[in-house]
């Protein structure tokens, strides 16, 4: 149980356009799920915490309008990296936390951008 | 000071020995603990979580919570090369806060052949 899944797993885009990554709880309902970047050799950082059904909760020097946050539904978020520069390539981790404490991780999503 | 600490490593253990991951939390009133697993290029997997004071074990792996101490440590028995990899210790603030999981940095993790 507790599965998370991400898409894409990998995508390379050219400066300036738009990404967005999918992350879905497979087998809970996800109340609350969460957006990491990691680079490489760094820790996680968090990115922003969304609610299914209300705005995301945005770190301290995350640009809201840079890294769209939607949480329709309580099995799906997604991020938009909006007019993506190569400084935004890095590894995107989403979680999702049901009703418990316990948080799983989806595979991650390695974004390029050329 | 950093709200979760851990040593960075890397600790390196042969093979069948026990590899000791220590961690260390500011915020008193933190309730939830957990260690998670990163393999190089991968993303972090849930190995254990504890939630009261004392040891927990689950196979080769046991975790071990000192709320007065604040201090949690992770024990891997028997440890195998597979088991190298980047070990995440994570506490959980308590709700309210946007914040909800802190992660230390990660000790990485070699166990020799």
């Amino acid at each position: 149980g507790a599965v998370v899944s991400q898409h894409p797993s990998r995508v390379i885009c050219k400066s300036g356009t738009s990404v967005k990554i999918e992350c879905r709880s497979l087998d809970f309902q996800a109340t609350t799920m969460f957006w990491y970047r990691q680079f490489p050799k760094q820790s996680l950082m968090l990115m922003a915490t969304s609610n299914e059904g209300s705005k995301a909760t945005y770190e301290q020097g995350v640009e809201k309008d840079k890294f769209l946050i939607n949480h329709a539904s309580l099995t799906l978020s997604t991020l938009t990296v909006t007019s993506a520069h190569p400084e935004d390539s890095s590894f995107y981790i989403c979680s999702a936390r049901d009703r418990g404490h316990e948080q799983y991780f989806g595979p991650g999503t390695r974004l390029t951008v050329t | 000071q950093k709200e979760v600490e851990q040593n960075s490593g890397p600790l390196s253990v042969p093979e069948g020995a026990i590899a000791s991951l220590n961690c260390t939390y500011s915020d008193r009133v933190s309730q939830s603990f957990f260690w998670y697993r990163q393999y190089s290029g991968k993303s972090p997997e849930l190995i254990m979580s504890i939630y009261s004071n004392g040891d927990k074990e689950d196979g080769r792996f046991t975790a071990q919570l000192n709320k007065a101490s604040q201090y949690v440590s992770l024990l891997i028995r028997d440890s195998q090369p597979s088991d190298s990899a980047t070990y995440l210790c994570a506490v959980n603030i308590p709700e309210g806060s946007a914040r909800q999981l802190t992660f230390g940095s990660g000790t990485q993790l070699t166990v020799l052949p």
